[in-house]
């Protein structure tokens, strides 16, 4: 399969845990985006990295959030001290540059804070 | 805070219906317009990526038209199938970032 792959699928975690999520991306693909959605609405931007480089960070990412691309390859997404507010689908999406390339999701992380 | 919009929220329709949704976006600083289609359990899968004002792209019975210079894109589809049942989400791409910003999505449910 050489789509974009997410680990877990699901993760159900007590409030003030510290969870960590894995995208593995598209191989040749430079970008990768994470993304949160919670029920009703559109999937929200967290975070995106060019490479192994991280160039955008939502504000309403708060410091209990870190994302990481060490190689350029796969990424991480740590969420901090969870808290219920926290309880979402987590998705991770990646592409190549330019304005007409689409990004292609995984299947997402689906959180809940008990 | 960039405001991307759809209409409507939510939407029933028969089989055979056709049908249309709504994406606004803002009209300045546009540089790419993509809508994709989430159904259930699914990954959201890329319907089209629109750059140009003007452009109008179809694939099958789905098809839809850009318009930057006022800030909105349709999606149409026609004869509705079942199949087409799913969140229909515009994600806007401006030319100061490399982030998308997702609208709310519209929810089509299509009765047999």
């Amino acid at each position: 399969d050489t789509g974009v792959s997410q680990d877990p699928r699901h993760k159900i975690t007590k409030r003030g845990q510290n969870v960590t999520f894995r995208c593995d991306p598209i191989s040749e693909h430079n970008r990768l985006y994470w993304y949160r959605q919670t029920l009703g609405q559109g999937p929200e931007f967290l975070t995106y990295f060019q490479n192994e480089a991280q160039l955008e960070k939502s504000r309403l990412l708060s410091d209990r959030f870190s994302a990481e691309r060490p190689k350029g390859s796969f990424s991480t997404l740590e969420i901090q001290r969870t808290e219920q507010g926290d309880s979402a689908m987590y998705l991770c999406a990646s592409s190549l540059s330019g304005a007409g390339t689409e990004a292609f999701f995984g299947q997402g992380t689906r959180l809940t804070v008990v | 805070i960039l405001n991307v919009e759809q209409s409507p929220q939510s939407l029933h329709v028969q089989e055979g219906d056709s049908t249309n949704f709504t994406c606004s976006f803002p009209s300045s600083n546009f540089y790419a317009l993509h809508w994709y289609r989430w159904e259930t359990a699914k990954s959201p899968e890329a319907l089209f990526v629109m750059t140009l004002n003007g452009d109008e792209k179809k694939k099958g019975r789905i098809s839809a038209t850009l318009n930057t210079k006022e800030g909105y894109s349709y999606l149409y589809i026609k004869g509705s199938q079942p199949e087409d049942s799913a969140t229909y989400l515009c994600a806007f791409k401006g030319d100061y970032g490399q982030n998308f910003v997702f609208g709310p999505g519209t929810r089509l449910s299509v009765l047999p």
